[in-house]
């Protein structure tokens, strides 16, 4: 059974830091991996996607990296601003079921003190 | 604007009642799904309908049901046998089951009184 880990659960961080958030997960047979934001009280943003046969997606000042073999995907971001103060959620799309669900981590709540 | 609309943004249940909460899509996806989202827990598929008219169970469908008579539509309601119904509901469509990308709408805060 596929299982999304994200640790930490919450995160605070000054301005202008470089940062990293991570996710695993127990069963590497994935399609692809995302990760999304999601802001107090409202739906989620996608903002990148990993296909399976890629190790990285760039959007910005965001980086998504994949390592299948070890179960692992960080989201680094850069020179960090307030604004990206929200909740991060990765998931994991598995390809063993003819249904491509999605199966999400917890998520990391972070935090950018000004 | 292209997009998902929910409503209402908040909604109270008294104990045995149903409700029912409205998921609108216009941009032309034949996937819809129904989330809940609990605190400090990931997302759980509810329901989704790969196209009108049919739709099938995800992991928590209990207590809960759906319909999809139009492309465009995915209420969702939730019956007096859900037990603990309080959550966040989050619907989601893609273009298709396999598309690459879902979109979100804003979410429904459901408490029970």
């Amino acid at each position: 059974k596929q299982e999304v880990t994200q640790i930490p659960a919450a995160l605070s961080v000054p301005e202008g830091e470089n940062l990293v958030l991570n996710c695993s997960f127990t069963d590497s047979a994935i399609y692809n991996l995302q990760w999304f934001r999601q802001d107090p009280g409202k739906g989620l943003t996608s903002l990148l996607l990993i296909q399976s046969s890629q190790r990285e997606q760039t959007s910005g000042r965001l980086n998504a990296s994949l390592d299948k073999s070890s179960g692992r995907s960080t989201l680094y971001i850069a020179a960090s601003q307030p604004g990206d103060s929200a909740t991060y959620l990765c998931a994991v799309r598995r390809e063993k079921d003819s249904n491509y669900q999605l199966i999400w981590g917890a998520g990391t709540k972070l935090i950018i003190k000004p | 604007d292209g997009g998902i609309t929910q409503s209402p943004k908040y909604l109270f249940r008294k104990e045995g009642q149903n409700v029912t909460l409205s998921c609108e899509q216009n941009l032309n996806h034949d996937a819809m799904y129904w989330y809940r989202q609990d605190p400090g827990q990931g997302l759980r598929l509810i329901y989704y309908s790969q196209i009108v008219n049919d739709f099938q169970k995800g992991d928590i469908a209990e207590g809960y049901s759906v319909s999809r008579e139009k492309k465009e539509s995915f209420p969702l309601t939730v019956t007096s046998a859900q037990k603990n119904p309080t959550a966040f509901y989050l619907c989601a469509s893609s273009i298709s089951l396999l598309g690459l990308e879902q979109f979100f709408g804003p979410g429904t805060r459901l408490t029970v009184l």
